[in-house]
């Protein structure tokens, strides 16, 4: 079956780095997304990676692994605007979206 | 680029009317949308996936009658939800996906129903 894992809460401190997990099983794979979403808004595109390594976006990077079918995000520099959910998608061979449950990140001052 | 728009953005009606949902790409052009719904605190579920000019993909336990899409150009889709009844408020959410080497998926802003 299709499954992406990862953690329902994180806690953080501002002005810190947080890494967000996800472990991915698809039929095919074509790619992993990381979306943002606030509370009461829809998500927003953050990342792509297909091939494996860091993408680096100002203060959010995303990293890849298709061997071991796990992906991070990493935020640095934390602000209290980046208290939202974080949303793992991995994009099977039909180009369809496999959705994660979503990491609520909260950041406290 | 990418920017999805959505009509309306919060719509109230009585149990039993039908409300109509758009969803359109604003500067590129979309072969497929998709529609999701989320109810506070939970993740989204897929509803469906609609392609241009043919029949909507439902997800298993989602009504066809009941929510009905329509993807009538490359640039809109539109989601009617027929005789809606309160347990049927959420917020709905479509995106649209950009066909370009990526495939990346764009949401709307989403549509808040509450049915009385």
């Amino acid at each position: 079956g299709q499954n992406i894992d990862q953690p329902t809460e994180m806690t953080a401190t501002e002005g810190a780095i947080v890494q967000i997990n996800c472990t991915y099983q698809t039929s095919g794979f074509n790619g992993l997304f990381w979306y943002q979403q606030h509370a009461g808004e829809a998500p927003t595109f953050l990342s792509y990676n297909v091939l494996d390594g860091l993408e680096e976006k100002g203060r959010f990077s995303s990293f890849l692994s298709r061997s071991k079918g796990y992906s991070y995000l990493l935020l640095k520099e934390l602000q209290m605007k980046d208290s939202a959910s974080y949303l793992c998608a991995a994009q099977d061979s039909n180009y369809q979206l496999i959705w994660g449950a979503g990491t609520k990140l909260i950041i406290k001052p | 680029g990418a920017v999805v728009s959505q009509h309306p953005s919060w719509v109230i009606c009585k149990s039993g009317t039908s409300v109509k949902i758009e969803c359109r790409s604003l500067d590129f052009q979309a072969t497929t949308m998709f529609w999701y719904r989320q109810f506070p605190k939970q993740s989204l579920m897929l509803m469906a996936t609609s392609n241009e000019g043919s029949k909507a993909t439902y997800e298993q336990g989602v009504e066809k009658d009941k929510f009905l899409i329509n993807h009538a150009s490359l640039t809109l889709s539109t989601l009617t939800v027929t005789s809606a009844h309160p347990e049927d408020s959420s917020f709905y959410i479509c995106s649209a996906r950009d066909g370009g080497f990526v495939e990346t998926q764009y949401f709307g802003p989403g549509t808040r129903l509450l049915v009385l």
